[in-house]
């Protein structure tokens, strides 16, 4: 069954460099949230998105922006990167049908 | 504030024996609760959730049962296996309208010894 994808797996950037992060969520699926690990932290909700708009936001920066695509694909974007920044970044799906929201594998970024 | 809590960081548990994993939480709009469990650098792996109007859900060897009135569930893993070692999850959803948030909890690294 296809699961939730999130590409690049690894990324390393240096300080105030962008980068962006894609999440292609189950087929059918109409929701997507996006969480930030750090080490040994649990993970943060960042922001989600319903029907390709916005329905709520967490913990989010200002040097991060997201947005949903007509394909239901969803890119998170962070620029003016920070060491701090450094952590693993998590995709789940679900549809409003289905509470249950399955994760991908995970961006690690490594901020240097 | 956390809104979801798990007070336990680590639990040790004797193959075969129950494993018991606990979570307590703040909102009472939460309408489902969900577990995850994690292995290090992959992503969380869902479990089994129930709604907030059922007091317990069962699928094989995991069963969570929520208090509401005590605003607290738990997770139930009878027998447990060596196999299930990893960190255990806690998250709620809340849903309103086209707004949904899904918050976790801290985690319990749950061992399991043979």
């Amino acid at each position: 069954a296809a699961g939730v994808i999130q590409s690049p797996r690894h990324l390393i950037k240096e300080k105030r460099e962008t980068a962006t992060l894609k999440c292609y969520p189950i087929p059918r699926h109409d929701t997507v949230y996006w969480y930030q690990q750090g080490p040994g932290q649990d993970p943060q909700f960042l922001i989600s998105f319903y029907e390709k708009m916005q329905s709520d936001k967490g913990s989010i920066p200002d040097r991060f922006s997201a947005q949903q695509f007509s394909d239901y694909h969803s890119e998170l974007n962070m620029s003016s990167l920070e060491l701090g920044d450094s952590a693993l970044y998590f995709c789940a799906s679900s549809s409003l049908s289905n509470t249950e929201a399955f994760f991908g594998q995970g961006t690690r970024l490594t901020v240097v | 504030d956390q809104q979801v809590k798990q007070n336990s960081p680590s639990l040790s548990v004797q193959e075969g024996r129950i494993s018991i994993l606990n979570c307590d939480y703040t909102n009472s709009m939460f309408d489902y609760f969900l577990w995850y469990k994690k292995y290090p650098a992959e992503g969380p792996t869902f479990l089994i959730s129930i709604s907030s109007i059922k007091d317990k859900n069962e699928d094989g060897r995991f069963t969570v049962f929520l208090n509401k009135s005590a605003k607290h569930l738990s997770l139930h893993i009878v027998p447990s296996q060596p196999g299930d070692s990893a960190v255990y999850f806690c998250a709620a959803l809340f849903s309103s309208g086209s707004a949904r948030q899904l918050t976790f909890g801290s985690g319990t690294q749950l061992t399991v010894l043979p």
